[in-house]
């Protein structure tokens, strides 16, 4: 397609379920990277993959958090047993080429644990 | 991890003036800088990125890098109302695997 497709737009779980969260790069984009937004402005950088390898995995939290880009399947990040504080809004980017040029953002996922 | 420094602002300033907003960053292997625009509730959007030290213009944005001094701002001339939003500096870390991001100013313009 020609935008980055996050879905769920929102997504309520209760603490210690798990959420997953999908995101469909933009056709052609070989490049996806995941970020969490907390409290409105706080981008923190989860992990990217370049098509289906893993490219940079050092933001990602060592337990709880696992993500995946599967041959002809949209992207996906599970969180198992959420916590309160993993309440943010994730978004999802793709880029055409390495170095993140002109990465471009979908709409990303409000995930809100109660 | 590598940092990325913004003011958070808020900054002011009256329609048709010019917005300055600044940016430094720490990694020195950083290769590409990209200046993005977020409304509230929405995702940002890319609206300028640079790669070379210097000026480099579109339209009322004009992006500035300097490599030596690890620093880069947007200017925004003739400021509008709708130009009211947070932009959020983000540069490459050296392998170019990822993004990183400031903590964003916000820039408020007054009619």
């Amino acid at each position: 397609g020609e935008e980055v497709a996050q879905t769920p737009k929102h997504l309520v779980r209760g603490e210690g379920q798990k959420a997953k969260l999908y995101c469909a790069p933009i056709k052609g984009h070989s490049y996806v990277f995941w970020y969490q937004q907390v409290l409105k402005n706080e981008f923190k950088f989860l992990i990217s993959f370049q098509n289906e390898n893993v490219f940079d995995e050092t933001g990602m939290p060592k337990e709880r958090f696992s993500a995946k880009c599967l041959p002809n399947s949209p992207c996906s990040l599970e969180i198992q047993a959420t916590k309160l504080e993993d309440s943010a809004v994730y978004f999802c980017a793709s880029s055409q080429l390495k170095g993140n040029t002109e990465a471009f953002f979908g709409q990303g996922t409000r995930l809100t644990v109660v | 991890q590598k940092e990325v420094e913004q003011n958070s602002g808020p900054l002011s300033v009256p329609e048709g003036a010019i917005a300055s907003l600044n940016c430094t960053y720490s990694d020195r292997g950083s290769q590409s800088f990209f200046w993005y625009r977020q409304y509230s509730g929405k995702s940002p959007e890319l609206i300028m990125f640079i790669y070379s030290n210097g000026d480099k213009e579109d339209g009322r944005f004009t992006a500035q890098l300097n490599k030596a001094s690890q620093y880069v701002s947007l200017l925004i001339r003739d400021s509008q109302p709708s130009d009211s939003a947070t932009y959020l500096c983000a540069v490459n870390n050296q392998a170019g695997t990822a993004l990183i991001f400031g903590k964003g100013t916000t820039l408020s313009v007054s009619s």
